[in-house]
């Protein structure tokens, strides 16, 4: 167990809806990433956040957003869904901003 | 452009052999590169960290080494079992973004 914990661990929504996955970092860390994973493109970087604020951007869609709270646990919230959001949806945590990152089990995203 | 790569998709061995994955990156200055395991269906879980500093680092049966001027990583796991088989993932980090994984190698090895 990593101590970091996401939900739902699966979600079946339809295209064009909107879905918010949850992260709850584990105890002490001040950094948040996300990370998509589909078959053919690997573990793809979508956004970092480091104690509140957002600390780097990849290749995050404007239908994608993200936030960190103040009590560090972040939400990515996906809307407009497409066929090709369907994907594995990871988010790690790590102590600063360069460290060892720890992994969520994921949420699996299903767009039918 | 930036980009990570790992030398194969797949690699299969045998029981006892040494498993030798590679990571190359053009296009960055990493301040350190990091090893991480992934089991079908789960999260990545972190091997080994190596610093730009360093030329080695070993954990139980890994081995990590980092070589600037060829810009390489590479991963030996020794004595390989049947439970070392799954994806390996190459991650690096340079300042000003985050942590950037490479597509992974699958390791095989067969009993």
């Amino acid at each position: 167990d990593s101590g970091v914990t996401q939900t739902p661990k699966h979600l079946i929504t339809a295209t064009g809806q909107r879905v918010t996955l949850r992260c709850s970092p584990r105890s002490g860390d001040l950094s948040v990433y996300w990370y998509q994973q589909s078959l053919d493109q690997g573990l793809q970087f979508l956004i970092q956040y480091y104690n509140g604020e957002e600390r780097a951007k990849g290749n995050i869609l404007e239908r994608f957003s993200a936030q960190q709270f103040p009590d560090l646990h972040s939400e990515l919230n996906l809307s407009s869904l497409e066929l090709g959001d369907s994907a594995l949806y990871f988010c790690a945590s790590s102590v600063g901003v360069s460290s060892e990152a720890f992994f969520g089990q994921g949420t699996r995203l299903t767009v039918v | 452009s930036q980009k990570i790569e790992q030398n194969s998709e797949a690699l299969n061995i045998q029981e006892g052999k040494t498993a030798t994955l590679t990571c190359n990156y053009t296009n960055y200055s990493p301040a350190y590169l990091q090893w991480y395991r992934q089991d079908p269906g789960r999260g990545p879980v972190f091997l080994l960290l190596i610093r730009e500093n360093e030329k080695e680092k070993r954990k139980e049966r890994l081995k990590v080494t980092f070589d600037t001027t060829l810009k390489q990583s590479l991963f030996h796991i020794t004595a390989s079992q049947p439970a070392d088989s799954a994806t390996y993932l190459c991650a690096l980090y340079q300042a000003g973004t985050a942590l950037i994984f490479g597509k992974g190698t699958t390791l095989s090895v067969s009993s």
